[in-house]
């Protein structure tokens, strides 16, 4: 079974631009999960989504970022208009069942750079 | 508040050598306790899970930790590590019920050297 699919892997951009990550979360799982890593701040959790429904957007850094499940195998995570801090490796991970069993599926990442 | 807390940044061990990456938690309520292991370039990967019984976990690649509540620990240990098992290590922990959020801990970067 294929795992969690991130694209793209790597994305250099310039200061203003929009991007955009995508997500393909394992079949069945009905949970989802953006998380952003970076050196000083560790991994963080960005938004979770049940059922596609966003549960808990309460880490999405600001206005700038918004993310969407339109269906069970699709999401995305947009930065509108992106800046340098938003640097990081952006993950997608997905889950069977609730959120409180803590066994998520991470993908391989998305690696962003804003000059 | 919830936090986990990973007690060293670096640890640098030589090959079959044996290794601890210590992990304590703290919570008011009681949680699931993980260690997730991130190869270079790739995402986190499940290594063992503390949900309830007994206290010694066994996980994959020889792994083991061990749940400690009066100390709040669940300290990774390995009797013998090899070159392959370089990579970083989380420890995370989850409150029982309802939605909670995964607390990831700032990673252990575990070095083996030859």
């Amino acid at each position: 079974d294929a795992g969690v699919i991130q694209s793209p892997r790597h994305e250099v951009t310039e200061m203003g631009q929009e991007v955009t990550l995508r997500c393909k979360p394992i079949s069945g799982h009905n949970s989802l999960f953006w998380y952003r890593q970076t050196m000083m701040r560790g991994l963080e959790l960005l938004i979770y989504f049940n059922n596609n429904v966003p549960i808990d957007d309460s880490g999405m850094p600001e206005d700038r970022f918004s993310a969407k499940m339109p269906n069970a195998s699709f999401s995305t995570l947009k930065i509108q208009p992106s800046e340098p801090r938003d640097s990081a490796v952006y993950f997608c991970a997905s889950s069977l069942r609730e959120a409180n069993t803590g066994e998520l599926f991470f993908g391989e990442g998305s690696r962003l750079t804003v000059l | 508040a919830q936090s986990v807390t990973q007690l060293d940044s670096q640890v640098p061990v030589f090959e079959e050598a044996p290794v601890e990456l210590r992990c304590n938690y703290s919570s008011s309520v009681s949680v699931y306790l993980f260690w997730y292991v991130q190869y270079p370039n790739q995402g986190l990967q499940l290594l063992l899970k503390y949900l309830s019984g007994s206290t010694l976990v066994k996980g994959i690649n020889g792994f083991e930790a061990e749940f400690n509540k009066s100390q709040t620990s669940f300290h990774l240990r390995k009797p013998s590590v090899h070159i392959s098992d370089t990579a970083e290590y989380f420890c995370a922990a989850i409150q029982y019920g309802g939605y909670n959020k995964l607390i990831f801990g700032a990673g252990t970067r575990l070095a083996v050297h030859p």
